[in-house]
């Protein structure tokens, strides 16, 4: 089992860019979560998906953010425009099956606007 | 009220020695408690779990100790080792919820 697979591990961009994170949960997995975590804050849960439907996306910061799941295996965030302070890492995790306690974390991608 | 409130920032420790981590909820209605272990560049990964219905359990050297009345749990680590040098992350939970809430990270740096 490779686990979770985010892309890019790394994302440089400019202030006012498009960023676009992908996500693949782990195979059979049908919750999936979208973490970022800074030094500041640590690790906040920005939306979750269960059967590919969003849940919960109280903890997306604004409407500069965006999230999908068009399939079981497959995840997108997105940031439009971005902004230096949406530099962080951003996790993407998922869980077999809603309600289940343990989340599986992928490597994250450390996005950095300038 | 759904704070978990972590500490300390950072930790360091001689080889051998025991590590503690502590946390403190406020919300009752948790009843799971995961640790999550950290190492750099990677995801948090599952270390050890707790419900409240046992007070301490133990894998390895790790052990959580939990104390339902205080509203705490807390990490040990005996016999320290460098390869434990990460960010340790408590976290809580309640049945139905599914978001976990997490504590703030504690860097610990086990000296050689």
């Amino acid at each position: 089992d490779a686990g979770v697979i985010q892309s890019p591990r790394h994302e440089v961009t400019e202030m006012g860019q498009e960023v676009t994170l992908r996500c693949k949960p782990i195979s059979g997995h049908n919750s999936l979560f979208w973490y970022r975590q800074t030094m500041m804050r640590g690790l906040e849960l920005l939306i979750y998906f269960n059967n590919n439907v969003p849940i919960d996306d109280s903890g997306m910061p604004e409407d500069r953010f965006s999230a999908k799941m068009p399939n079981a295996s497959f995840s997108t965030l997105k940031i439009q425009p971005s902004e230096p302070r949406d530099s962080a890492v951003y996790f993407c995790a998922s869980s077999l099956r809603a309600g289940d306690t343990e989340a599986f974390f992928g490597q994250g991608t450390r996005l950095t606007v300038v | 009220q759904q704070q978990v409130k972590q500490s300390p920032q950072s930790l360091i420790v001689q080889k051998g020695g025991i590590s503690i981590i502590n946390c403190a909820y406020e919300n009752t209605a948790f009843d799971y408690f995961p640790w999550y272990q950290q190492f750099p560049g990677k995801g948090p990964a599952l270390l050890i779990a707790i419900r409240p219905d046992v007070s301490e359990k133990k894998e390895g050297r790790f052990t959580i100790s939990f104390n339902k009345s205080a509203k705490q749990f807390s990490l040990h680590i005996m016999d320290s080792q460098p390869g434990d040098s990460a960010t340790y992350f408590c976290a809580a939970t309640y049945t139905g919820f599914q978001k976990l809430v997490f504590g703030t990270g504690t860097r610990l740096l086990v000296s050689p």
